[in-house]
């Protein structure tokens, strides 16, 4: 039930651009992003609901497309900070929050 | 400050003995999450719960148990039914959107590394 990431890792220096994808088998009301610092709590990045929407926070968008069951995360001139393990989460219709494997990004000067 | 509060932040267990982390929230959140997190890898949903005293199994929840007995506490027993528990384990919650539609985040506490003696 978990959705499949990819890739699992991504090396970029400053500037570089980056695009995170989360794919799940079954049939989706929304997907969660997610970033996580090594040793610390994941931190809510971006919320997208069925419509094919994007949405955007400072240099980071992401899509949804329901019909595929697939969303991307785009991450546009990258900046050291960005740097962690980027999780996507897919949600149903009950609460059941399931998680990705993660993909850890890594950001070089 | 409205967040969560796990505790203890570090917990050791013995062989054959039960543990249990402690998840404490002020911002109101019906629904709350347990998952377990290993070593390079995502976050497996152990239990959850969307309502006080009510709570469903996640995915992996052999050998864990819980119990939500007020809305603002849902502590984590490690049983040692529980073999291998060693991993970091967070806690989150979320508004409860079932009924209003919305889909909301949810916010993590800073989570409990549990070895084994």
């Amino acid at each position: 039930q978990q959705p499949v990431q990819s890739p699992q890792a991504v090396i970029l220096r400053e500037g570089e651009d980056a695009v995170i994808n989360c794919s799940s088998s079954k049939a989706l009301y929304s997907v969660h992003w997610y970033r996580q610092k090594h040793g610390e709590a994941p931190v809510f990045l971006m919320i997208l609901l069925k419509g094919g929407e994007q949405k955007g926070h400072e240099k980071i968008s992401a899509s949804f497309n329901e019909k595929k069951q697939q969303s991307s995360l785009y991450l546009t001139a990258s900046q050291l900070s960005y740097s962690g393990t980027y999780f996507c989460g897919t949600e149903r219709n009950n609460n059941d929050m399931r998680f990705g494997a993660g993909t850890r990004l890594t950001v070089k000067p | 400050d409205g967040g969560i509060t796990q505790s203890p932040k570090y917990l050791f267990r013995k062989e054959g003995q039960n543990v249990t982390l402690s998840c404490e929230q002020n911002l109101n959140h019906d629904a709350m999450y347990w998952y377990r997190q290993d070593p390079g890898q995502g976050l497996r949903l152990i239990y959850y719960s969307q309502i006080v005293n009510d709570f469903q199994k996640g995915d992996i929840a052999e050998g864990y148990s819980v119990s939500r007995e007020k809305k603002e506490s849902f502590p984590l027993t490690v049983t040692s039914a529980q073999k291998n528990p060693t991993a970091f384990y967070l806690c989150a919650s979320s508004i409860n959107h079932l009924g209003t539609g919305g889909h909301q985040p949810q916010h993590f506490g800073d989570g409990t590394r549990l070895s084994i003696l």
